[in-house]
């Protein structure tokens, strides 16, 4: 079926760089979410994105998290500077509408801050 | 507000028998309610959805019913396998988001 791409899958950086994590979603899903998941645990979310907009974003999506979606490319979230709680695997997803539709999750970016 | 409980946050099981992960919900929003599975390291994949109260939805021998009356989507399978050991999320609709529940862990023995 459709596959929600993610690049990297793994992402080691000193604490307080800049990191981008990059979803190529899929092609025809209109609505874009990233999700963070610690240790295999909850599934948490951060924020959506829409016609070029954030529509929502969750406590956890501190103001040195920052979305976009320029031209149609790359979904991507971007961390400056990164902190070493934000050692976690993000998660994007798609979906063809917002309420009531099921995701398709990228594989993840495991990303460790050091 | 919106919120999803899952109760067990680990269950281990013998290959062969039953099981049920219990799933309870809040919302304001009609419910439409998700089951998702995540295997080690992979993406979470849906295993089931449904919006229609009391009608059982079934899928690759896992089956759930929704309940509105008791706002429960609990997900049974009769008979686990050893491929069934995965991390296991309720999930709805809320806003412009999926909300997850704490995930249950199924953990399969042979």
């Amino acid at each position: 079926g459709p596959k929600v791409l993610q690049i990297p899958s793994h992402q080691i950086i000193d604490m307080g760089q800049m990191v981008t994590l990059n979803c190529d979603p899929v092609s025809n899903h209109l609505y874009f979410y990233w999700y963070k998941q610690i240790l295999g645990q909850q599934m948490e979310f951060l924020v959506n994105f829409y016609n070029g907009k954030v529509m929502e974003k969750s406590k956890l999506f501190k103001d040195q998290f920052s979305v976009e979606r320029p031209d149609g490319s790359y979904f991507t979230l971007k961390i400056q500077p990164t902190a070493l709680e934000d050692s976690a695997v993000y998660f994007c997803a798609s979906s063809s509408r917002d309420r009531n539709s099921d995701y398709t999750f990228g594989s993840g970016t495991r990303l460790l801050v050091i | 507000g919106d919120s999803v409980t899952q109760t067990e946050g680990l269950v281990t099981l013998t290959k062969g028998l039953p099981v049920m992960l219990n799933c309870t919900y809040q919302t304001t929003y009609s419910p439409f309610l998700f089951w998702y599975v995540q295997h080690l390291n992979e993406a979470p994949k849906l295993l089931l959805k449904s919006s229609t109260d009391n009608k059982r939805t079934e899928h690759q021998g896992f089956y759930a019913t929704l309940h509105k009356s008791s706002s429960s989507f609990h997900l049974q399978k009769s008979s686990v396998q050893l491929s069934d050991s995965a991390l296991y999320f309720c999930a709805f609709p809320g806003g412009y988001k999926v909300v997850f529940g704490s995930g249950t862990r199924l953990l399969v023995s042979p």
